[in-house]
């Protein structure tokens, strides 16, 4: 089955710690972004990738880093300058010339200790 | 003023209601419009999406878009228990790969 995968699905972090969240996809599309969903907020860009090896910064990319050395991966990177990184972290992808029907993950839980 | 407004709720309805969910936004440049649902501690299903104005219908739901009003709708037909869920409009202006603008949901109930 074609599809996004996340893991892991719930991830506990050390302050000072940084993490990696891993993204997976197997449907060949180009584009992949990572979205920051916190509680009764609607999500949030962190970064986007159009092409292998190259990555846009979003509305709110302080704090995280990313990598796009692979088509099938978007490795996100949450290191020990994002001031509050307990959220719940969403990846997604699309089909070139189709930015606008994007597809999700399960997502990543992600809290700080 | 935020991008795309769009009413928290929670919204409860009897089961077999029709459920009306609306979004207003202030770009006028955006031109696509989605609305995804998401269950509780899940990635978020794109449900509907649109491109301009007009009415989008599939099964049960129905995407309406009126750009001139900035306004746009979706409507659940005889609604279900497993209906229940945060529904997310989103809106995309076109242009290159970069992000959706996503309101921040309307959480749904259906009441058996």
């Amino acid at each position: 089955d074609g599809g996004i995968t996340q893991s892991p699905k719930y991830l506990f972090r050390k302050e000072g710690q940084n993490v990696t969240l891993s993204c997976e996809q197997n449907l060949n599309h180009d584009a992949m972004y990572w979205y920051r969903q916190d509680p009764g907020q609607g999500l949030r860009l962190i970064y986007y990738s159009q092409i292998v090896n190259d990555f846009q910064k979003g509305d709110i990319a302080e704090g995280y880093s990313v990598s796009r050395e692979k088509k099938e991966s978007f490795p996100l990177t949450v290191t020990s300058a994002q001031k509050n990184p307990t959220a719940f972290y969403l990846c997604a992808s699309s089909k070139p010339g189709l930015a606008a029907k994007q597809f999700f993950g399960p997502g990543t839980r992600l809290t700080v200790l | 003023q935020k991008e795309v407004e769009q009413d928290p709720g929670p919204l409860s309805v009897p089961e077999g209601a029709i459920v009306s969910l609306n979004c207003t936004y202030s770009n006028s440049a955006f031109q696509y419009f989605m609305w995804y649902r998401q269950y509780s501690r899940k990635g978020p299903e794109l449900l509907m999406y649109t491109y301009s104005s007009g009415n989008k219908e599939d099964g049960r739901f129905t995407a309406q878009v009126d750009k001139s009003s900035k306004y746009i709708s979706l409507f659940i037909r005889d609604s279900q228990p497993s209906d229940s869920a945060t529904y997310l409009c989103a809106m995309y202006s076109g242009g290159g790969a970069d992000g959706l603008t996503f309101g921040k949901g309307t959480h749904l109930i259906i009441q058996p």
